[in-house]
C-alpha cells in the first residue's frame, strides 16, 4: 500500500443512515487520528487512538465512533448520519503522540480523504 | 482558550517572494508544523520547527519565535505549483496538534 489509504473516496448518504469509513495503513505507526475539514475552519480532531487498543476523544467527538482492533486500521463510523457531518474527512497517522520533540518531529501523514455528504 | 491566526489569502507573482505569518496562544507549546494542501488533496508535511531561529529546505523556509508566538514560512522563486493553501499547526502542551485555518497562495503569471 506504501502510505495510508482510505474508502470511500466520496460518498452521499441519507440523513440517519450508518456510515463506516474506511482507513488502513502500512507504516506500522502507533497513532492514528480522524479529522475534519469543513471551509474557513481548521482541521478538527474527531478522535484519536495512540495505539493499538486504545481510542481517545477530540475536539468534535459527538456523533462519530472509532475502533482500533489492530495497528493498520482504524475505521470511523457515524451511526445516523445527520446533514452537519457533511465534510471532508482525513484519516492520519504518526509515531508515538506523546513522544518529547527532541526525538524527532513526528510529523502526521494523511490518507486522500473521503468527501462526504449527507443529504 | 487555543488560538492559530494566519491570513485567509494572499496573492504573489511567480517568481518572487512570498511570506505567510503564523501566531499562536496555546496552552504549552511542543513545536510548529506547516504543511502545504493543494485544493482536493491531503495535507503533506512541508517544516518543524521546535527552536527558535530558521530552518530552509530548498526554496522553503520557516522561522520560528516562541517568546513572541510567531512563525513564518518563506517561499522563494515561487512557482505555478506552490498555489496551494498553506496550513500551520502548533502541538500543545499535551501534543495535542491544534490547526489553523490555513492561508490560501494564489500566485499569479
Amino acid at each position: 500500500i506504501a502510505g495510508i489509504t482510505q474508502a470511500p473516496t466520496s460518498q452521499i448518504l441519507a440523513a440517519g443512515r450508518r456510515m463506516t469509513l474506511r482507513c488502513t495503513q502500512d507504516m506500522r505507526h502507533n497513532a492514528m487520528y480522524w479529522y475534519r475539514q469543513d471551509l474557513g475552519l481548521g482541521l478538527r480532531l474527531i478522535h484519536y487512538s495512540n495505539t493499538a487498543g486504545t481510542t481517545g476523544k477530540g475536539e468534535v467527538p459527538d456523533g462519530y465512533s472509532v475502533s482500533r482492533a489492530n495497528t493498520d486500521d482504524f475505521p470511523l463510523t457515524l451511526a445516523s448520519a445527520v446533514p452537519s457531518q457533511t465534510s471532508v474527512y482525513f484519516c492520519a497517522s504518526s509515531f508515538p503522540r506523546g513522544r518529547p520533540p527532541e526525538l524527532g518531529s513526528y510529523e502526521q501523514y494523511f490518507g486522500p480523504g473521503t468527501r462526504l455528504t449527507v443529504t | 482558550g487555543q488560538n492559530i491566526d494566519q491570513p485567509t489569502e494572499m496573492t504573489a507573482t511567480e517568481g518572487a517572494i512570498v511570506q505567510i505569518n503564523c501566531t499562536y496562544q496555546t496552552s504549552g507549546f511542543n513545536g510548529l508544523f506547516w504543511y502545504q494542501q493543494h485544493a482536493g488533496e491531503a495535507p503533506t508535511f512541508l517544516s518543524y520547527n521546535v527552536l527558535d531561529g530558521l530552518e530552509e529546505k530548498g526554496r522553503f523556509s520557516s522561522f520560528l519565535s516562541r517568546s513572541k508566538g510567531y512563525s513564518y514560512l518563506l517561499l522563494k522563486e515561487l512557482q505555478m505549483k506552490d498555489s496551494a493553501s498553506y496550513l500551520c499547526a502548533v502541538r500543545d502542551g499535551n501534543y495535542q496538534l491544534i490547526w489553523g485555518a490555513g492561508t490560501k497562495l494564489i500566485i499569479k503569471p
